[in-house]
Parts: structure tokens; C-alpha cells; sequence
């Protein structure tokens, strides 16, 4: 069971340049988010998705796109890097609120620099 | 808006002795959800343990235990026994119990708290 899986493990990106970074997971997880950790600092929310067709914006969106065409699977798109991107980012999936209190599964990151 | 705050950036423990890690937060609601989460070198985010707000027993996992004091807003982890694979970021975060709303489940991080362990 892979869990939440994220690739590339890390990219070092020109700036103007545009990426998607990948996330998918295996546990069909209807909640599904984004976040970004900056050095020294906690994670802050991107976006999330609470379903297939359906995502929202969370605290720091402004740079980025996502969609959700399926249940497995939640791209990070950035379109037009910029250094301020530079940064750890997260991908988690979720069983549902409805569910006691069930944790948020984490991928294991992806490093990205913005030169 | 809830916010959470660890006012200290870094610890140190000598192996075998206890420390104690120090979190607040502050929220309007009163029904939510606290986590420890520690993250070592490799990155990854490992959930160390969690409280239900409702609940007044605070809970334990084999070393790691919680002082939970919901009408001061904290909730401090207490690391018993230290040992050396404990050296990591250690993270508190709140998760509201609300469906729905502007939540959606997610989770509020503090600063993180550096941890050392000394041989």
C-alpha cells in the first residue's frame, strides 16, 4: 500500500518557468490538500479538494492551480515561477470529516528551487 | 481564524530523560482536534498523537503523552524516556471538527519546535 505518493522528489526550476507537481494516492480519499512549508516555518494550506471536480482555495493560493479529475490523483500546477515559490511542498489526503478524527496521510515532499 | 503558536524554536534532552514541548492556540470553536506531528531530516510527517477537544483524558502513546488544558488553550507533548530517533521538527496543528464551512479538515501548523536529542 503506497499511501500518498508525490513526484519529483526535487526540481530546480528557471524563473518564468511552469511545472506540475504530481500527487496521487491509493486509499480513495474523498479530502485531498496542498500545502507549502518555507524554511524553519510550519505548513500552510495551497488548496484542497473534497472530491473529484470539486477544490477550493486555502491561505497561500496566489501563484498556483490545481484540479481534481479524479479521486486519486491532485496536481499542483505553477505556472509562472518566481522565487518566492522556493519552498517544500506537501501533499495529504484525508478520509473525511465525518470520520472521527482520522489524520492526514502525508507524501513525502517536493524540494523546489526557483533560480 | 484560528492560529497556533510554539514559542520555543528549538530543545535539547539528554537520551533517557523527559522533555517537554509547549503549544498554544487560540479558536472560537469548541469542538476541534489537536495533533502532534514530528518531522526528522528525511522530511516525512509522522502523526506522534492526537486529542479529540471534547475529551478531558489526555491521551498517550507508549512514550509521547499530552497535557491538554482546553480553557488555556494549550497543549503541551511530553516526550518520556528520549531517545535518539526522537531528534526531529516537532509540529502542533489544530483541525476543526466542523463539516464543512471554511475548514474542510484542515490543519492549522505552528512554527515547529527543533528537537535534540544528546547522546
Amino acid at each position: 500500500n503506497a499511501g500518498v505518493t508525490q513526484t519529483p522528489k526535487f526540481r530546480i526550476l528557471k524563473i518564468g518557468q511552469s511545472m506540475t507537481l504530481q500527487c496521487t494516492q491509493d486509499m480513495n480519499h474523498n479530502y485531498m490538500y496542498w500545502y507549502r512549508q518555507d524554511p524553519g516555518m510550519g505548513l500552510k494550506l495551497i488548496y484542497y479538494s473534497v472530491g473529484a471536480g470539486i477544490t477550493d482555495k486555502g491561505e497561500v493560493p496566489n501563484g498556483y492551480n490545481v484540479s481534481r479529475s479524479t479521486t486519486e490523483d491532485f496536481p499542483l500546477r505553477l505556472e509562472l515561477a518566481a522565487p518566492s515559490q522556493t519552498s517544500v511542498y506537501f501533499c495529504a489526503s484525508s478520509e473525511g470529516l465525518l470520520v472521527s478524527y482520522q489524520p492526514q496521510h502525508f507524501g513525502d515532499g517536493t524540494r523546489l528551487s526557483i533560480l | 481564524a484560528q492560529t497556533v503558536t510554539q514559542s520555543q524554536p528549538e530543545m535539547s534532552v539528554q537520551e533517557a530523560e523527559t522533555v517537554t514541548l509547549s503549544c498554544t492556540y487560540d479558536t472560537s470553536e469548541s469542538d476541534y482536534y489537536l495533533f502532534w506531528y514530528k518531522q526528522p531530516p528525511s522530511r516525512q510527517m509522522i502523526l506522534v498523537i492526537r486529542q479529540e477537544a471534547y475529551k478531558q483524558q489526555n491521551a498517550t502513546e507508549n512514550r509521547f503523552s499530552v497535557n491538554f488544558q482546553k480553557a488555556a488553550k494549550s497543549f503541551s507533548l511530553k516526550i518520556s524516556d528520549s531517545q535518539l530517533g526522537d531528534a526531529a521538527m516537532y509540529f502542533c496543528a489544530y483541525r476543526s471538527a466542523l463539516a464543512g464551512g471554511t475548514s474542510y479538515g484542515k490543519l492549522t501548523f505552528g512554527q515547529g519546535t527543533i528537537l535534540t536529542v544528546h547522546p
